[in-house]
């Protein structure tokens, strides 16, 4: 059972820099995996953020960026603000299926 | 505008049998793949799997594979989620989602995942 890992929860003041990372069990995350980041907060469905490692789509804000570090696919959020306070999940692919990351619970505090 | 307008919420008891639905608009049907996602009361988002509604090819997750049913009417460009007999377990929102895939000039792969449907809340209690 494929497994992708996701920081449980993390905490960030207004104004600064958070970012979440998405590992997965079989190996280092390369592009192969095409990581997709989605948004969701409560009561909403999720909303797609980044797709493909790095590509936003037009509605993504421009302190939102993708990539990959360290054998890890990364979100980047820099200059928080309070409505990103939100659950966050990265998307895999491996081989015609997909596997969520459990997500992160990101506070703006 | 592209959307995916879902059915509505559902009451079951176990046991019975369930068909949720996934209508898609504003877009070919046919060319996208829909994929189904589950999130259970308070959980995250759960991969179910996805079908090619040009020919009703099927990608279930393991953790799927024979629970549920998936398929669709390409006539009124509908996807349906399928219980032949729910649990309590199955208490979930369930999301479907077009997925779009594209190859650009490099031959380089993308893929994402939007609109989503405005999801349908399953609830199974006796």
């Amino acid at each position: 059972q494929t497994v992708v890992t996701q920081e449980p929860s993390l905490t960030v003041s207004p104004g600064g820099t958070v970012t979440l990372t998405c590992a997965s069990s079989t190996g280092p995350v390369t592009n192969d995996y095409s990581p997709n980041w989605f948004q969701q907060k409560p009561g909403q469905a999720p909303r797609p953020l980044i797709y493909s490692t790095s590509n936003k789509h037009s509605w993504t804000p421009a302190r939102f960026s993708g990539s990959l570090l360290g054998g890890k696919a990364v979100l980047k959020v820099s200059g928080v603000q309070p409505e990103d306070e939100a659950e966050y999940y990265c998307l895999l692919y491996y081989n015609g299926a997909y596997v969520f990351g459990a997500g992160t619970k990101v506070t703006v505090l | 505008e592209v959307q995916l307008v879902q059915s509505g919420a559902e009451v079951k008891k176990p046991g019975e049998s369930l068909r949720i639905s996934c209508q898609g608009s504003g877009y070919s049907f046919t060319t996208y793949w829909i994929s189904w996602v589950r999130q259970m009361p308070g959980k995250g988002l759960e991969w179910m799997g996805r079908i090619d509604p040009s020919d009703s090819y099927i990608n279930y997750s393991p953790s799927f594979q024979g629970l549920v049913t998936f398929s669709t009417d390409k006539s009124i460009s509908t996807a349906y989620l399928q219980w032949d007999s729910l649990k309590a377990s199955d208490t979930a929102i369930y999301y479907c989602v077009r997925q779009v895939q594209h190859y650009d000039s490099s031959g380089f792969y993308y893929d994402w995942f939007d609109p989503w449907g405005q999801g349908t809340l399953v609830t199974v209690s006796s």
